[in-house]
C-alpha cells in the first residue's frame, strides 16, 4: 500500500512569509510525528499526535511554528513569518499505535528560506 | 537529558572487510534503541531495533549499559550497504525518537 505521502517536496520561501507543509500518514495510523532535519544534523523531534490530540510540542522551536491534525488523519505543519533558519527538511513520520510501533517515514519537505 | 551520540561523520570500509558504526547514549533510565538508515534518494527507514534482537541485511547491534554503547556491525561489508546510518533512542513511555547526526557509511570496491 501507499506509505507516507508528503508535499509539496521542495518549498522556496522569502524570508517572512508563511508556508504550510502537508503530511498524508499511512491509512489507519494513529499516530503521527513531525520532525526537522538541518543540513548534516539527525532529524529532530518537533510534535506529537495521537488521533487529533497533539499529546506533545515540545520540540517546537518557537511560536511561528504550529501543527494540526484536525480530523486525526492528514496534517499541517504552518510556518508563521519565515526566517532563514528554517531551512531544513521536515520530515514527517506515522505509525499504528503508541508504545511499540515502528514510525514509517515519509519523504521529507525541503524548504529552503531566503 | 537524551543523547545519541555517533562520533564518526563519515566511515569508509572495503568491500568484504567488517564494519563497526559506533553509538554512545546518555539516558538515565532503560531507553530503547534503533538503528535507522538511508540509503541514496530513498526514505529513512527502520534497519534494527535491540529488543526484537534481530539481523537485518547482515547487521546486529548488541545494546551494552554499563558502557552506554549500542554499536552496529556487520563482519562482511557489501557495496550495498553504503548509506547514512543514525542511531536512536526513545524513553521508556515516550514515542518520540532522539536521533544522532548519523555516520555516512562508504563501502570502497
Amino acid at each position: 500500500g501507499a506509505g507516507v505521502s508528503q508535499s509539496p517536496r521542495y518549498k522556496v520561501a522569502k524570508r517572512g512569509q508563511d508556508v504550510a507543509l502537508r503530511c498524508d500518514p499511512i491509512s489507519g495510523h494513529v499516530s503521527l510525528f513531525w520532525y526537522q532535519q538541518a543540513l548534516g544534523q539527525g532529524p529532530e523531534f518537533l510534535t506529537y499526535f495521537q488521533n487529533e490530540a497533539q499529546l506533545d510540542k515540545s520540540g517546537l522551536p518557537s511560536d511561528r511554528f504550529f501543527a494540526e491534525r484536525p480530523e486525526g488523519s492528514v496534517s499541517t505543519l504552518k510556518i508563521q513569518r519565515t526566517q532563514q533558519e528554517d531551512s531544513a527538511v521536515y520530515l514527517c513520520a506515522s505509525s499504528l499505535g503508541t508504545g511499540d510501533y515502528e514510525q514509517y517515514f515519509g519523504p521529507g519537505t525541503r524548504l529552503t528560506v531566503t | 537529558a537524551q543523547r545519541v551520540t555517533q562520533p564518526e561523520k563519515l566511515l569508509s570500509v572495503f568491500k568484504g572487510a567488517p564494519v563497526e558504526l559506533k553509538c554512545n547514549y546518555s539516558y538515565s533510565g532503560s531507553p530503547e534503541l534503533f538503528w535507522y538508515v538511508q540509503y541514496s534518494r530513498q526514505r529513512l527507514q527502520l534497519l534494527l531495533r535491540h529488543i526484537s534482537r534481530e539481523s537485518i541485511k547482515g547487521f546486529t547491534a548488541d545494546l551494552n549499559k554499563g558502557e552506554t554503547s549500542f554499536h552496529l556491525k556487520k563482519p562482511f561489508a557489501q557495496e550495498e550497504d553504503s548509506a547514512m546510518y543514525y542511531c536512536a533512542l526513545s524513553a521508556v513511555g515516550d514515542d518520540k525518537i532522539i536521533f544522532g547526526k548519523g555516520t555516512r557509511l562508504h563501502i570502497l570496491p
